[in-house]
């Protein structure tokens, strides 16, 4: 099983580019969420979803969009990066609609200049 | 909302000894606790868990006691090695708010061990 995988791995952007973080995961687990980890702030959650078609907002929602067509991929959407966007973004999956035994993916380093 | 606080920011050990990082949470009704291990220029990964209906859970050296009524829980490594070092990050279930059903982490503990 390759578990939960995230691309790209590292990423630079400008200022008002948009992207999407790709984020797949091979252990049909319903649940999929988005976190953010900047230094001293631990992770916070920016998007999660408990199925196909079902999305949400965590903490820190503002400047990303989700969406979740299959059970497999949950990418994240930055619409118009701004440099307050440069963190580390993770993907985690558990099986069933709350993130118990949460698998995490390697993370995408992203800097927005 | 669910705040999740978590001490020491760092700890360092010599090699052998053990580690006890603590967490408090604000949600009584919090009912699981996950502790993550992140290495280096990887993700988290779990190393341990407990729910809310059990004191005490062991894994060969690591352990996780939960206090309910003072609503701490607390992670101890006994005899660590060098490759114990890593940062370790507590969380909670929250369950209320913007993040309901959701992790809710700690800000982390960067343990070091010294050979």
């Amino acid at each position: 099983n390759a578990g939960v995988t995230q691309t790209p791995k590292f990423q630079v952007l400008k200022t008002g580019q948009s992207m999407t973080l790709q984020c797949a995961q091979d252990m049909n687990h319903e649940y999929m969420s988005w976190y953010r980890q900047d230094p001293g702030m631990g992770l916070r959650l920016i998007h999660y979803s408990v199925g196909a078609g079902i999305t949400d907002q965590g903490e820190v929602p503002n400047g990303y969009n989700v969406s979740r067509s299959t059970t497999e991929d949950f990418p994240l959407r930055l619409l118009s990066a701004a440099p307050s966007q440069t963190s580390v973004y993770f993907c985690a999956s558990s099986y069933g609609t709350v993130p118990t035994e949460a698998f995490f993916g390697q993370g995408t380093r992203l800097t927005v200049v | 909302g669910e705040n999740v606080e978590q001490h020491p920011s760092t700890l360092s050990v010599q090699e052998g000894d053990s580690a006890v990082i603590k967490c408090t949470y604000s949600d009584s009704a919090s009912n699981y606790f996950p502790w993550y291990k992140q290495e280096l220029g990887k993700g988290p990964q779990l190393i341990i868990d407990i729910r809310s209906n059990v004191g005490e859970k062991k894994d060969q050296r690591i352990a996780v006691t939960l206090n309910k009524t003072a609503k701490h829980f607390s992670l101890h490594i006994t005899e660590t090695q060098p490759e114990d070092s890593a940062v370790y990050f507590c969380a909670a279930i929250s369950n209320y708010g913007g993040s309901q059903g959701n992790l809710i982490f700690g800000k982390g503990t960067k343990l070091s061990v010294k050979p």
